[in-house]
């Protein structure tokens, strides 16, 4: 099926640090979804993006949806150590439902 | 309010044996899905359940598994005669409606076959 392929697939930074991480298709996509999971957690959803060209903002976390719905990034400003986890990008694929085709996930070290 | 739960945490079972594998659902919520998670990887869907009717069972690896929802709440997946590439943490998620984006994923099963 359709993937998403997320770069990097590991990163470390020093605490204060930016952060960005790379979701791409080869296809245009409908929709992406960004979650996080900390070390030893579950996925949780932090942002849906539908509109090509869409940015959104949660705090310190930049989301944006490029303009062929093909790509979208996530950007953490002054990264904390509390920004631990990995990051999965993730679709949806439309049918009724939210069957979800995941990334492999960014994982994300921050060094004190 | 509750969460997602799963049930057992963790199951270590010996090849050819079947587990059963439970979630509880945030109350309420009409659709669950099930997911499969290898070791540095992003969930992989297996199921889908809205209300006790099973919608999609496109992921379901082969006919060793299978899914149930009866009373549309409380979900079981079970394995059948266990190999060791079944070995994975297995996840359930909730949302409320069918096209909710946002869907809560529980603590998840991890599974060890011997």
């Amino acid at each position: 099926g359709q993937q998403v392929m997320q770069i990097p697939q590991y990163q470390h930074v020093q605490e204060g640090e930016d952060f960005t991480t790379y979701c791409n298709s080869s296809t245009t996509l409908s929709n992406i979804q960004w979650y996080k999971q900390r070390p030893g957690g579950h996925p949780v959803f932090l942002i849906q993006l539908v509109k090509s060209g869409e940015v959104k903002k949660q705090k310190r976390l930049t989301f944006q949806f490029g303009e062929a719905k093909k790509n979208s990034s996530l950007h953490i400003t002054a990264t904390q150590t509390t920004d631990v986890g990995t990051y999965f990008c993730a679709y949806a694929i439309s049918g009724g439902y939210n069957k979800l085709i995941f990334g492999a996930g960014t994982r994300l070290a921050v060094h004190p | 309010g509750a969460g997602v739960s799963q049930s057992p945490r963790y199951k270590v079972t010996k090849r050819g044996q079947d587990v059963a594998l439970r979630c509880d659902p945030i109350s309420g919520h009409v659709s669950l899905y099930w997911y499969r998670q290898a070791l540095g990887q992003g969930p992989e869907f297996l199921t889908y359940f809205n209300y006790e009717a099973q919608q999609d069972k496109s992921g379901l690896p082969n006919d060793r598994f299978s899914a149930e929802r009866p009373e549309g709440s409380i979900s079981t997946l079970t394995i059948q005669r266990t190999e060791q590439r079944d070995s994975a943490m297995y996840r359930c998620a909730s949302s409320r409606q069918a096209l909710q984006e946002t869907q809560y994923f529980g603590p998840g099963t991890r599974l060890l076959v011997l």
